[in-house]
């Protein structure tokens, strides 16, 4: 039972440039989300999705694209890489039932040159 | 959208001691959980507590909805307790859009 999975854990990136960060969980949890925490800031949300096919926009979407096409994966597109999107990227997930809160991967850090 | 602050922003104990950790939000939540972040970065959920009382060996966590605020409880606490206490709402506008407080930074010193 690996839980959540994010790769890779270490990302430089040039102004203009597209990627890719992984999430995958094998917990068949329903509920998966990606989160970004700036210095001294809490987290921030940025996508969300509570099955597969179905995604919602967080609080900081711009700039951002993800998908949902199965239960486990849950990857976040950087679709042209930003200054600005330099931080760490958190992606979580939990079951959608009952009261059980978010296990966090162990994060991406992305630096955008 | 909710609000989230967290008090205090910064708290210094020596290991044995006792804190108490407050989560005020602006509005009706049907989505409460505390986590706590490592020295090393690593997010570790503590409790999923939108109301009600829950405990979990040496900490506890009560949260009043009626009154907008939850407290987290750390009783006899040890160095591996320091790190940052997070607090992460969901409300009317989506139980799973979470919005988190800033954080509060527990150093526990030997």
């Amino acid at each position: 039972n690996a839980g959540v999975t994010q790769t890779p854990k270490f990302q430089v990136l040039k102004t203009g440039q597209s990627m890719t960060l992984q999430c995958a969980q094998d917990m068949n949890h329903e509920y998966m989300s990606w989160y970004r925490q700036d210095p001294g800031m809490g987290l921030r949300l940025i996508h969300y999705s509570v099955g597969a096919g179905i995604t919602d926009q967080g609080e900081v979407p711009n700039g951002y694209n993800v998908s949902r096409s199965t239960t486990e994966d849950f990857p976040l597109r950087l679709l042209s890489a930003a200054p600005s999107q330099t931080s760490v990227y958190f992606c979580a997930s939990r079951r959608g039932t009952g009261v059980y809160g978010y296990t966090f991967g162990s994060g991406t850090r992305l630096t955008v040159v | 959208g909710i609000q989230v602050e967290q008090s205090p922003p910064d708290l210094i104990l020596q290991e044995g001691a006792n804190s108490t950790l407050r989560c005020n939000f602006s509005d009706s939540v049907n989505n409460l959980q505390w986590f706590h972040q490592n020295p090393w970065g690593q997010l570790i959920n503590l409790f999923y507590i939108p109301s009600g009382t829950k405990q979990n060996g040496r900490l506890s966590a009560t949260t009043v909805a009626t009154e907008r605020y939850s407290l987290l409880y750390i009783s006899s606490s040890q160095t591996t307790d320091s790190g940052v206490y997070f607090c992460a709402v969901g409300g009317q506008g989506g139980s799973e859009k979470l919005v988190f407080g800033k954080g509060m930074k527990l150093t526990v010193n030997p």
